[in-house]
């Protein structure tokens, strides 16, 4: 198993770009989420999903849209990039199963926006 | 929401030596709390987990405490090793919450040789 994968590992836009992160999990979990990292700030949900087809809000979710179309992916949007939004983007999946609360994290995206 | 702050942002201690890092959470109705080890250009890593129902809990040089009262836990390494170096995480979820985790800001630890 890979468990949580992410591509692009690093990128960097200019300021109005667009671009979309992809995460996908073989573990066919359920839960699904997309985190910003920022020195000092710890992990910060930006997005997540409870099942294909469905998708919620975190914590800061101005500037990002995301996807569910497929169980096993789960997409980040970024439609207009600001500098405001360079940071360490992580992707992580954890299953539904009661007691399995454990979330599994993919190696990350470092984005720059010039 | 959920609140939790983590505290020391940076710990160093020599080689054998015990580590400590504590965490506060601010809605008591949060019942998981797992501890994330993040290594230098890496994803994070659970490396040990408690319940609200379990006051401590042990997995060889790693334990973690849980007061609900005071609504603080804290990780515990001992006999430190140079390779135990990185950045540790706590954070807090309720449950059926979709296991939205908030996570603490983090505390470096370095082991010293």
């Amino acid at each position: 198993n890979a468990g949580v994968t992410q591509t692009p590992k690093f990128r960097v836009l200019k300021t109005g770009q667009s671009m979309t992160l992809l995460c996908a999990q073989d573990m066919n979990h359920e839960y699904m989420y997309w985190y910003r990292q920022d020195p000092g700030m710890g992990l910060r949900l930006i997005h997540y999903s409870v099942g294909e087809g469905t998708t919620a809000k975190g914590e800061v979710p101005d500037g990002y849209n995301v996807s569910r179309l497929k169980k096993q992916n789960f997409l980040l949007g970024l439609e207009s990039a600001a500098p405001s939004q360079t940071s360490v983007y992580f992707c992580a999946s954890s299953s539904q199963r009661g007691g399995q609360q454990t979330q599994y994290f993919g190696p990350g995206t470092r984005l720059l926006v010039l | 929401g959920e609140n939790v702050e983590q505290h020391p942002s940076t710990l160093s201690v020599q080689e054998g030596d015990s580590a400590v890092i504590k965490c506060t959470y601010s809605d008591s109705a949060s019942n998981y709390f797992p501890w994330y080890k993040q290594e230098l250009g890496k994803g994070p890593q659970l490396i040990i987990d408690i319940r609200s129902n379990v006051g401590e809990k042990k997995d060889q040089r790693i334990a973690v405490t849980l007061n609900k009262t005071a609504k603080h836990f804290s990780l515990h390494i001992t006999e430190t090793q140079p390779e135990d170096s990185a950045v540790y995480f706590c954070a807090a979820t309720l449950s059926g919450s979709a296991r939205q985790l908030t996570f603490g800001s983090g505390t470096q630890l370095t082991v010293l040789p």
